[in-house]
């Protein structure tokens, strides 16, 4: 199973708004609404932010927004602030008992 | 509160073996599914295996074979039996708990893995 492929960086200025898109397949991201979203500061675990597509967790914020179309997801920042600023996995159940992690994503905020 | 930490990691030869632990708190690992993923330095997330709740486990290809997950409900302790090593497991290892549908809504600090001679 490949890893979902998703740009390496990506950069906006405070207040802007940025999507982070995660490419799969048919018989992964394709198939199933099995989508979540991490963020990763520098040292930290990873946080969940984004489940099942688009559901937020208590405790996330309303900036974070998830979506899905064929075989690729997106997640969306707006209102970009400097807290934002670090890594970002997608990732997708892909049947036979398996999970897939996206390449993940560097957000720098200008 | 739901916590899970994990211990054991530490520098082994290649063709060596390790079992790391995961102990967690605030919830029952026999009734949730539990995760392993791990991280090579400098790089991105890996999926390694999944335990569900009914004792099945899962593991993605590149240590099939090689790995075993278990737990000790006694104990509320994931287990990672690792064996054969190679230099290129060695990574940081994250035990995580999985919600419903999939979203893995609670992660340890990890346990560093080195595999080198």
């Amino acid at each position: 199973q490949s890893a979902l492929t998703q740009p390496a960086s990506v950069s906006g200025s405070p207040g802007q708004s940025i999507t982070i898109s995660c490419t799969g397949t048919y018989s992964d991201i394709g198939t199933f609404n099995l989508v979540s979203w991490y963020q990763q500061y520098p040292g930290k675990a990873p946080k969940l932010i984004i489940g099942e597509v688009s559901k937020r967790p208590s405790g996330v914020s309303h900036r974070f927004s998830g979506s899905k179309s064929g075989n690729t997801a997106s997640l969306t920042i707006s209102g970009l602030q400097a807290e934002d600023e670090g890594a970002y996995y997608c990732c997708s159940y892909a049947g036979s008992d398996t999970l897939v992690f996206g390449s993940g994503t560097k957000l720098s905020v200008l | 509160e739901v916590q899970v930490v994990e211990s054991g990691g530490g520098l082994v030869q290649p063709g060596g073996s390790l079992t790391l632990s995961c102990t967690a708190s605030g919830f029952s690992v026999s009734a949730h599914y539990m995760t392993w993923v791990r991280q090579a330095p400098g790089k991105g997330l890996e999926w390694v295996s999944v335990l569900y709740d009914d004792g099945s486990a899962y593991y993605a290809e590149s240590v099939k074979g090689r790995f075993t997950t278990s737990r000790d409900t006694s104990k509320n302790t994931l287990y990672l039996q690792m064996n054969s090593l190679r230099v290129e497991d060695t990574a940081l290892f994250y035990c995580a708990r999985v919600a419903l549908n999939w979203p893995l809504d609670s992660w340890g600090q990890g346990t560093l893995v080195t595999v080198s001679s």
